[in-house]
């Protein structure tokens, strides 16, 4: 079983939806969370850093993490064509090695 | 956010000649630097961690004799792809780490294609 789980997709959505990205994770050492988006060719962007558990909001993205369940979402709302790209979930233990999942290649059609 | 740059961001070698990439983080310094590469349509795997002023640190099945890394400061870390075989075309993307309670930033990668 991988550390780290993530659905690789693809996921295609209209335009204006909400879309809601997943991962699951088995190291109960885990506290810091990020979610990065990555446009082919480039570098992963941060999108969202959240310690422990709960809800962080940033424009139209959303990040919760439940380490009960050890299950982190990120939330995107009013998705735009520019929002098509892969979306990474990481996490570590203690700030500096991160463990990713596979990536949920995201793609909203106008 | 925090910016960590790459140089170059694309390369072409020769089968048998070496590589150097760079990862410099612009405006913080960082003790510690790390190395992924990155298939096609695949995650990011951790190669090695750069250390200032130290020995790196190998992931396993991580050559370190022909994957060197130097730390020669605190914002910057080279990774040389010694006796580079076509095998070892990828991107390969460097991170650092501004501060506790930050996040990991991304250079924005280097292509190498060995021909």
């Amino acid at each position: 079983q991988k550390e780290v789980e993530q659905d690789p997709g693809p996921l295609s959505v209209p335009e204006g939806a909400i879309v809601s990205l997943n991962c699951t994770y088995s190291n109960s050492a885990f506290q810091y969370f990020m979610w990065y988006r990555q446009y082919s060719r480039k570098g992963p962007e941060l999108l969202m850093y959240t310690y422990s558990s709960g809800n962080k909001e940033d424009g139209r993205f959303t990040a919760q993490v439940d380490k009960s369940s050890k299950y982190i979402s990120l939330f995107i709302r009013d998705s735009q064509p520019s929002d098509s790209a892969t979306y990474l979930c990481a996490m570590s233990a203690d700030t500096d090695k991160l463990i990713f999942g596979t990536g949920t290649r995201l793609q909203v059609f106008p | 956010g925090a910016v960590v740059s790459q140089h170059p961001s694309w390369v072409i070698c020769k089968s048998g000649t070496s590589v150097k990439i760079e990862c410099r983080s612009l405006d913080f310094q960082a003790t510690t630097m790390f190395w992924y590469r990155q298939f096609p349509k695949q995650s990011l795997m951790l190669m090695a961690t750069s250390n200032e002023g130290s020995k790196a640190t190998y992931e396993q099945g991580v050559e370190k004799d022909k994957f060197l890394i130097n730390h020669a400061s605190l914002t910057l870390s080279t990774l040389t792809v010694t006796s580079a075989h076509p095998e070892d075309s990828s991107f390969y993307i460097c991170s650092a780490t501004p501060g506790q309670g930050s996040g990991s930033y991304f250079g924005p990668g280097t292509r190498l294609t060995v021909t």
